[in-house]
């Protein structure tokens, strides 16, 4: 199947930082992505859907301002978590294709 | 939008026994129902995947049905290995307004030797 690499797999960061995780497909092209969030021993909750060369498109209750979407290329999507705080931490995962989704490896986020 | 409901949260069966994970949608439009396997810490593996099309797929020792006038889908595990342990997710995704995955909340599959 199609592969999609994310990066990194874990990060671990101070209180008030920002973190940067990247989301590539490496054999096709993307025009669309999407974010997850993931809390421990809960669902995959769709944070925002990553359109290539335009806006991305929040869910209800995810702060734009907070999660930085960028999705200049066909095969890569950034999702900036900016001043992150505790409460961000969770495992930020994303996918991409057309209806069958191709999942990244996902980013363990820890904020201390 | 859509709304995925996913029965049982947790399951337990003996090894060789079968499975069953059900889950019901409330988008008429939904034409796309995958099934993921998560491991602890890993990435959500797809399984088997039905187009609204189609009643019932099987592949090997999965097979998914589905009810569109019902609105609900199922995944069947036969001969449970303890190997098939983990998280199982169902998915709907919708074609019209948001098209996206929407999630079920999850299964957790016990097998035991």
């Amino acid at each position: 199947g199609a592969v999609v690499s994310q990066h990194p797999s874990r990060v671990i960061c101070k209180s008030g930082t920002s973190v940067k995780i990247e989301c590539r497909s490496l054999d096709f092209q993307a025009t669309t992505m999407f974010w997850y969030r993931q809390f421990p021993k809960q669902s995959l909750m769709l944070m925002a859907t990553s359109n290539e060369g335009s806006k991305a498109t929040y869910e209800q209750g995810v702060e734009k301002d907070k999660f930085l979407i960028n999705h200049a290329s066909l095969t890569l999507s950034t999702l900036t978590v900016t001043s992150a705080h505790p409460e961000d931490s969770s495992f930020y995962i994303c996918s991409a294709g057309e209806n069958i989704q191709y999942f990244g490896a996902g980013t363990r986020l820890s904020v201390l | 939008g859509e709304n995925v409901e996913q029965h049982p949260s947790t399951l337990s069966v003996q090894e060789g026994d079968s499975a069953v994970i059900k889950c019901t949608y409330s988008d008429s439009a939904s034409n796309y129902f995958p099934w993921y396997k998560q491991e602890l810490g890993k990435r959500p593996q797809l399984i088997i995947d039905i187009r609204s099309n189609v009643g019932e797929k099987k592949d090997q020792r999965i097979a998914v049905t589905l009810n569109k006038t019902a609105k609900h889908f199922s995944l069947h595990i036969t001969e449970t290995q303890p190997e098939d342990s983990a998280v199982y997710f169902c998915a709907a995704w919708g074609d019209t307004g948001r098209r996206a995955l929407t999630f079920g909340s999850g299964t957790r599959l016990q097998v035991q030797p």
